[in-house]
């Protein structure tokens, strides 16, 4: 089955420590993205990737950190930076306007719950 | 910068009840997307409906449909028929037509629906 898969959906970081979430589609989308979520708000974009090897910072990328090395794969490193991690990850994918001259809507994986203990 | 703005933070509205939810976005751009996505307790991101800016007509899937005012910069959802499952958050989304692919989120309204 076609899908955007994320894991691990509970992750415990230590203080200081770096930690990665993992997120892999099989949908041969081009484009990919990060989003926060905090209770009782709106998903914030942390980096977003339309092809492989290039990505953009987007609202909130400070503490984050993130990879495109392949197309099915866009894993997001949370360093011991960011200062308030624990909140709701969501990984997204779309198909690309340069892949078909029109974009789509967003699939979205199940999400990674990070808390700092 | 494109922004979207939910105005109305919780709604709450009797089962087969129609409800209507607010969406406004700022851009500078004239071709785009705009979505409303559902996000029940399992904190699934759910597509519900779709809107190309290109297109005068409004979407509509079984009891969503929307009210699109391009001028006005306005995209409402409305929900006939409410129904239980119908609870969950509810987000409207902006994305511009090619370039950069940014697809951007208001802050969500929070619709319970009511047995």
């Amino acid at each position: 089955d076609g899908g955007i898969t994320q894991s691990p959906k509970y992750l415990f970081r230590k203080e200081g420590q770096n930690v990665t979430l993992s997120c892999e589609q099989n949908l041969n989308h081009d484009a990919m993205y990060w989003y926060r979520q905090d209770p009782g708000q709106g998903l914030r974009l942390i980096y977003y990737s339309q092809i492989v090897n290039d990505f953009q910072k987007g609202d909130i990328a400070e503490g984050y950190s993130v990879s495109r090395e392949k197309k099915e794969s866009f894993p997001l490193t949370v360093t011991s930076a960011q200062k308030n991690p624990t909140a709701f990850y969501l990984c997204a994918s779309s198909i690309s306007y340069s892949q078909t001259g029109a974009n789509t809507e967003a699939f979205f994986g199940q999400g990674t719950r990070l808390t700092v203990v | 910068a494109q922004t979207v703005t939910q105005s109305q933070p919780e709604m709450s509205v009797q089962e087969a009840e129609t409800v209507t939810l607010s969406c406004t976005y700022d851009t500078s751009e004239s071709n785009y997307y705009l979505f409303w996505y559902k996000q029940p307790p399992s904190r699934q991101m759910i597509l519900v409906i779709r809107q190309e800016a290109y297109k005068q007509q409004n979407a509509t899937e079984n009891r969503f449909s929307v009210n699109f005012q391009k001028a006005a910069k306005s995209f409402s959802l409305k929900i006939s028929d409410s129904q239980l499952g119908d609870t969950a958050m509810y987000f409207c989304a902006f994305m511009k037509q090619g370039g950069a692919q940014k697809l951007v989120f208001g802050q969500g309204t929070r619709l319970t629906i009511n047995p």
